[in-house]
């Protein structure tokens, strides 16, 4: 079976600090792993995936199969950035397979 | 483009009556989802459609849930009849596939069952 855990319900942290939103995952196969967001009044949206390996809006996310994870870090937050995040998980070699959800990360980000 | 557009945004409805949500997937888009989101969890499949089948059910509780996508474009989901603990936001999303895969989805049906 597969799993998302976001440990952290809430982030908070001020306007320029660093910010690591924590996702961990279980999952005995090659997992596609992604970030999606939902800004206020907004739809969910994808914010990045770890096959792309980009930085969108100065965040990245790198996956670590050793210890089964895939953070979210941005080096200096900005209030534009406070948001609810999920991370979610696709079986690898489906790509319309569903997607496994974390239960999100209320990021706020203080001026 | 609108992208996703779903109906209706809110509902309230009582206990045991019926309810309906549509959702009106991106143009060109074969691949069609309805999720449910419950308060403080993230979302959670209940059914994918390709085209007009459903290939993915598994999760739709089907006692009282149905689904229909007839023409592979516009889709409804149906309670029947609902219940307390069906008070959610049932989330549709589609996508064109490719090799991103991306979900765009919609703004959400909000179901308040009293």
């Amino acid at each position: 079976a597969q799993r998302v855990t976001q440990p952290e319900k809430l982030l908070s942290v001020f306007k320029g600090a660093p910010v690591e939103l924590k996702c961990n995952y279980s999952y005995s196969g090659s997992p596609e792993l992604f970030w999606y967001v939902q800004y206020s009044r907004q739809r969910l949206q994808l914010l990045l995936r770890h096959i792309s390996r980009e930085s969108i809006k100065g965040f990245t996310a790198d996956l670590n199969k050793g210890e089964t994870s895939f953070h979210l870090k941005k080096p200096f937050a900005q209030e534009e950035d406070s948001a609810m995040y999920y991370c979610a998980l696709r079986r690898g070699g489906s790509t319309l397979g569903r997607l496994y959800f974390g239960r999100g990360t209320q990021l706020t980000v203080w001026p | 483009e609108a992208g996703v557009v779903q109906s209706p945004r809110y509902k309230i409805i009582e206990k045991k009556q019926p309810v309906a949500f549509w959702c009106n997937p991106i143009s060109g888009h074969n691949t069609l989802y309805w999720y449910l989101q419950n308060l403080g969890q993230g979302p959670e499949l209940l059914i994918r459609y390709e085209n007009e089948e459903a290939v993915d059910d598994s999760q739709l509780p089907k006692d009282r849930f149905s689904a229909e996508r007839l023409k592979g474009v516009d889709s409804t989901l149906k309670i029947q009849p609902a219940e307390l603990g069906d008070s959610a936001v049932y989330l549709c999303a589609s996508s064109s596939g490719g090799s991103s895969g991306e979900l765009f989805f919609g703004e959400g049906s909000r179901l308040t069952v009293l």
